[in-house]
């Protein structure tokens, strides 16, 4: 079935340092790709999303560009703050079969040091 | 415009104890999930509704959970009874299905203590 890998955490950066949490995928329709992100004590908010490959998905200074070769889906921000420390969930959904579930990966939890 | 709503927010109850979560979808979503996240197993998808009809349980853990969807408004996932081993945090999500946006919104979860 579907499913999504994560670099595995936690990952402490300081401030102003640049972020890279890789995430690669198997699937066998053509999926969507998504980050969410979980500030402590809330829910999943969706970060940003690419539907086709090379699309370049981008919110609050994060980037993520759908590499099909690759099977990648890799969240890159510039630039962290300590504002950015959260846990970052990497998903996909089958839009082939139609199904409106997402496969999540286990979560990357970021923290970042001032 | 209001999220996903839950509630409670958090609950602690004695093994053995029927417990109720409850959740409100963002008004027009068609789609309705239930997720529960621990720390062991990450986020699990539970369970998921479409136009108040469950589409697919085959996260439910046995028989001991139900969810049911009596309306477009309102989602209830039941534990009965409760046990240790179901301490933890239960999300709702709701999406509306146009055709593969597939984004789901999460409420802020319903954290739970069996003890």
């Amino acid at each position: 079935g579907d499913s999504v890998t994560q670099m595995e955490g936690p990952v402490t950066l300081s401030e102003e340092a640049f972020l890279t949490i890789n995430c690669t995928y198997t699937a066998t329709g053509y999926p969507s790709l998504f980050w969410y992100v979980q500030y402590p004590g809330e829910g999943l908010q969706l970060l940003l999303k690419a539907t086709k490959a090379d699309d370049k998905g981008s919110n609050k200074g994060f980037e993520a560009t759908y590499r099909k070769e690759t099977t990648s889906f890799h969240l890159e921000k510039g630039s962290v703050q300590v504002s950015d420390s959260a846990v970052y969930f990497c998903a996909l959904s089958d839009s082939l079969s139609g199904a409106q579930k997402l496969v999540f990966g286990q979560g990357t939890r970021l923290t970042i040091n001032p | 415009d209001a999220g996903v709503i839950q509630s409670p927010r958090h609950e602690v109850t004695e093994m053995g104890q029927e417990v109720t979560l409850r959740c409100k979808p963002i008004s027009g979503h068609d789609y309705l999930f239930w997720y529960r996240q621990t720390m062991m197993r990450g986020l699990e998808l539970l369970i998921y509704f479409n136009n108040n009809v469950p589409i697919d349980d085959s996260g439910m853990p046995e028989d001991r959970f139900s969810a049911k969807m009596p309306n477009a408004s309102f989602s209830t996932l039941k534990i009965q009874p409760s046990e240790p081993r179901d301490s933890a945090v239960y999300f709702c999500a709701s999406s509306f299905g146009d055709g593969g946006a597939f984004e789901q919104y999460f409420g802020p979860g319903t954290r739970l203590t069996v003890t």
